[in-house]
């Protein structure tokens, strides 16, 4: 069925670390993915997406990677600052428009 | 907020009682979408609208209505709240080059 799940629910580091956020998705068809950030109290913002005929892109900071193989995708921040602490989503495109979101895991930075 | 308005932000109602959440948008963007997020469950789609009038289910449509008479505005009715319908509602828009979706700051709706 439609699900896009997360490896760990939660995750710590240190300020300055980088982070890994990792994510499964279950439609091998989708041709379209897209990283959200959820601060408290506010709507999913979008960080950078990837297109299935892509294993990475780059934004700034942020690296999108996505094995098809096994149908992974992952979102590395680097050198993590306070604020990019929040929930962070991936997403699934089914057909045209409809994204299938994951359960979302809370990335906690240590000072 | 990518030009993305939604009211009310905070709303307590009580059973039975019908509710109507707006969502306006700036962007002129063809497509728009109402979610509803809660703990456990994550994001999912309620209805969208692909254009004026044009207005299709998603997953939990059940006890929802949608109208779209204007391009910049999207309306999500409770014909008949219930409590089951507490939750963070959220709405979308797309219509860029990957229609990647934007969302809007968030209406909080409680149901007593």
């Amino acid at each position: 069925g439609e699900s896009v799940g997360l490896h760990l629910p939660t995750l710590s580091v240190q300020e300055g670390d980088n982070s890994i956020i990792n994510c499964a998705y279950s439609n091998s068809a989708s041709d379209y993915f897209i990283w959200y950030k959820q601060e408290s109290g506010k709507g999913p913002q979008f960080i950078i997406d990837i297109r299935s005929n892509m294993d990475k892109r780059q934004g700034q900071r942020v690296t999108v990677l996505l094995n098809k193989t096994v149908k992974h995708l992952s979102l590395q921040i680097a050198a993590t600052q306070p604020g990019d602490s929040a929930v962070y989503f991936c997403a699934e495109k089914w057909g045209a428009q409809k994204l299938v979101f994951g359960q979302g895991t809370r990335l906690t930075i240590n000072p | 907020d990518a030009g993305i308005t939604q009211s009310p932000r905070h709303k307590v109602t009580e059973t039975g009682t019908p509710v109507t959440l707006r969502c306006h948008q700036t962007e002129n963007h063809r497509y728009m979408y109402w979610y509803r997020q809660d703990p456990g469950h994550g994001l999912r789609l309620i209805h969208y609208s692909y254009g004026v009038k044009d207005t299709d289910k998603g997953e939990v449509s059940d006890g929802y209505s949608v109208s779209r008479s204007k391009t910049e505005d999207f309306l999500l009715t409770l014909e008949s709240a219930t409590s089951s319908q507490t939750s963070v509602y959220f709405c979308a828009i797309s219509g860029g080059p990957n229609n990647e979706q934007f969302f809007g700051p968030g209406t909080r709706l409680t149901v007593l």
